[in-house]
């Protein structure tokens, strides 16, 4: 069973353009966690989504930051008109669900976004 | 809301010793599980060690162990007999055990130890 992939791992953008990361669960798992890791920091949730559902975007800014994971195919992040400051690494995690068990977010290995 | 803090940046440590990490966290709910994170320079974030909060026992993993005290809200990493693969950033983490709607809740992140082995 592969793990969570995500893809790039390294993203090089100049300011204004767009940014897409995607994030493959682990088969089985329906539910997806994106966080953002700026340097020197520890991890910021910033969305929780279920097949075709937000389920939690409190941690998204307003603005620029959409995220959607449909039936098929990887969960997106979507960075639209990058500023130097999304430069972070993201990183996703995916679980499955099952009610009233504990459920483990299973990582991915990160994207690396750098915005000239 | 609930937050997480490691007050050490940095701890060093003599291969084959013993290192205590800090965290402290705060929260106004009685259940959640709390964690501890490996990221090596590979930047992977590796499941270390986790404790539910309702089990009294202090969980233990191989060579690592936690002392959690919950009513101080503390939940200390021990790592036995140091090794150089130990080396990474260490976070400790909090995600609730409330289920909203089928939400199983985020994990919330300290800002970590930066653990160096010295050989």
């Amino acid at each position: 069973n592969a793990g969570v992939m995500q893809n790039p791992r390294h993203l090089v953008r100049r300011r204004g353009q767009e940014a897409r990361l995607r994030c493959s669960p682990m088969k089985g798992h329906s539910h997806v966690y994106w966080y953002r890791q700026l340097p020197e920091e520890g991890l910021k949730f910033m969305v929780y989504l279920q097949k075709e559902n937000i389920i939690d975007e409190s941690g998204m800014p307003k603005e620029r930051f959409s995220a959607e994971f449909p039936k098929e195919g990887p969960s997106i992040l979507r960075i639209q008109q990058v500023v130097r400051g999304d430069s972070a690494a993201y990183f996703c995690a995916s679980s499955p669900f099952t009610w009233g068990r504990y459920n483990e977010q299973f990582f991915g290995p990160g994207t690396r976004l750098t915005v000239l | 809301a609930q937050t997480v803090t490691q007050s050490q940046p940095e701890m060093s440590v003599q291969e084959a010793e013993t290192v205590t990490l800090s965290c402290t966290y705060d929260t106004s709910e009685s259940d959640y599980y709390l964690f501890w994170y490996k990221q090596p320079p590979s930047r992977q974030m590796i499941l270390v060690i986790r404790q539910e909060a309702y089990k009294q026992q202090n969980a233990t993993e191989n060579r690592f162990s936690v002392n959690f005290q919950k009513a101080a809200k503390s939940f200390s990493l021990k790592i036995s007999d140091s090794q150089l693969g130990d080396a990474a950033m260490y976070f400790c983490a909090y995600r609730s055990a409330m289920n909203y709607g089928g939400s199983q809740g985020n994990l919330i992140f300290g800002k970590g130890t930066k653990l160096s082995v010295k050989p």
